[in-house]
């Protein structure tokens, strides 16, 4: 079956504009998680749902950062007026439910996120 | 204090030989879960490998294993027979299962590069 999807694979903004990235999880996976990776560094976490709710936003970095799953498969992370220090590479992935702690995540491509 | 620590930023290794890849962790929760991801230029995140914390034996898969002490907090991933397509980043994770904390923690990664 599929993996995790996530588009674009690049995006190329100019500081002060907005952005969404959209991720598609793996058909039936409940969870889906953003994190954001900085170049030469591991990834950090954003964000968590479990189905549509959002049950951890504790990583995003400011109220810039916006994230939704309205119908609980697809997921969109937004980021408002960018600035320079958003360049990174956005992470989704997804698994297979909550409380299994075994199973392991599974992530997209990601998408790379230049600032200009 | 860093909850996960990759102390080796880079190593080379000769194709065919074994390497062993460090990796310590630092928790208060006695019921966690250890994961290893390798990371090719491509950007894709590879899952190889799960320990938990509970587990009486050292996780295998195929040419991969996990050296667990967990008295050291060490979680080292050992590959044997190494082979050219090994080289990528590879970052160690940990998943805490306290209040049902499902993101992971990154280390910053150790990049290996398998020599011809």
């Amino acid at each position: 079956g599929a993996g995790v999807s996530q588009s674009p694979r690049y995006k190329v903004a100019k500081r002060g504009q907005d952005v969404a990235l959209r991720c598609d999880p793996i058909s039936g996976h409940v969870s889906l998680f953003w994190y954001q990776q900085a170049l030469g560094q591991g990834p950090e976490f954003l964000t968590y749902f479990q189905n549509e709710a959002q049950l951890d936003k504790s990583g995003l970095p400011s109220d810039r950062f916006f994230a939704e799953r309205p119908e609980g498969s697809v997921s969109t992370l937004k980021i408002q007026r960018t600035q320079q220090e958003d360049s990174a590479v956005y992470l989704c992935a997804s698994s297979l439910a909550r409380g299994r702690w075994n199973q392991p995540q599974h992530f997209g491509d990601g998408t790379r996120l230049s600032i200009l | 204090a860093q909850k996960i620590t990759q102390t080796q930023p880079g190593m080379f290794v000769q194709e065919k030989e074994a390497v062993t890849l460090d990796c310590t962790y630092d928790t208060s929760d006695p019921s966690y879960g250890l994961f290893w991801y390798k990371q090719p230029s491509s950007g894709e995140m590879i899952f190889l490998i799960y320990q938990g914390s509970y587990d009486q034996q050292n996780a295998t898969e195929g040419r991969y294993s996990l050296n667990f002490q967990k008295a050291r907090k060490s979680a080292n991933l050992v590959i044997s027979a190494s082979q050219l397509g090994d080289s990528a980043m590879y970052f160690c994770a940990m998943r805490e299962t306290n209040f049902g904390n499902e993101k992971l923690t990154f280390g910053t990664g150790t990049r290996l590069t398998i020599i011809p």
